[in-house]
């Protein structure tokens, strides 16, 4: 069974604080980890996702498997930032998305 | 806008009653998958299509849900005999080939079984 945990749902900080939103998942294989967001009134869309090893709106996650976690990272956070953040995996031929419960970012001025 | 598309975008029903909910993909994509998403929670898979087949089934997607893919176009989720517990936001994902292809999502249906 493949699951992903993001134990918090929300998360404040103050504008230019460093951010990292937490992510650990189970899964036997080799996952492939992705990050979503979605911005108020907006559709789900992809972040960032592991295999592309990008840096998408200064943000980056780094894919531990010792410690079986996928964090968000990045190291001054803005305003525009705020959002639901999804994290979420796929196992098996990238089939179904195993999403996380979501964080809610919230960037104050 | 050539994204996914999904409507209605919100349907309000009396319990009992049966829906349909309608996705069409962007259009080279050749899989396209079904979500629900609950209050609160993150998006749960239901089920997926590759063109016209469908491959997948969540035991999420119980007798009362049935999904088509007619032409491995369009889709369509019908829920019979609906329950309050079916309230939700109904996701619909599609994406180009097979492997890690990133998944576009539509706007969603917000059903109220009431």
């Amino acid at each position: 069974a493949q699951r992903v945990t993001q134990p918090e749902k929300l998360l404040s900080v103050f504008k230019g604080a460093p951010v990292e939103l937490k992510c650990n998942y189970s899964y036997s294989g080799s996952p492939e980890l992705f990050w979503y967001v979605q911005y108020s009134r907006q559709r789900l869309q992809l972040l960032l996702r592991h295999i592309s090893r990008e840096s998408i709106k200064g943000f980056t996650a780094d894919l531990n498997k010792g410690e079986t976690s996928f964090h968000l990272k990045k190291p001054f956070a803005q305003e525009e930032d705020s959002a639901m953040y999804y994290c979420a995996l796929t196992g098996n031929a990238g089939n179904m998305l195993t999403f996380g419960g979501g964080t809610r970012l919230m960037v104050k001025p | 806008d050539t994204g996914v598309s999904q409507n209605p975008r919100h349907k309000i029903t009396k319990r009992g009653q049966n829906v349909t909910f309608r996705c069409d993909p962007i259009s080279e994509h050749n899989r396209l998958y079904w979500y629900r998403q609950t209050l609160g929670q993150g998006p749960e898979f239901l089920t997926y299509f590759q063109n016209e087949a469908q491959l997948e089934k969540s035991r999420l997607l119980s007798d009362r849900f049935s999904a088509e893919r007619p032409k491995g176009s369009f889709s369509t989720l019908e829920i019979q005999r609906t329950e309050q517990g079916d309230s939700a936001m109904y996701l619909c994902a599609s994406s180009l080939g097979q492997g890690y292809e990133t998944q576009y999502f539509g706007p969603g249906t917000r059903l109220l079984v009431l």
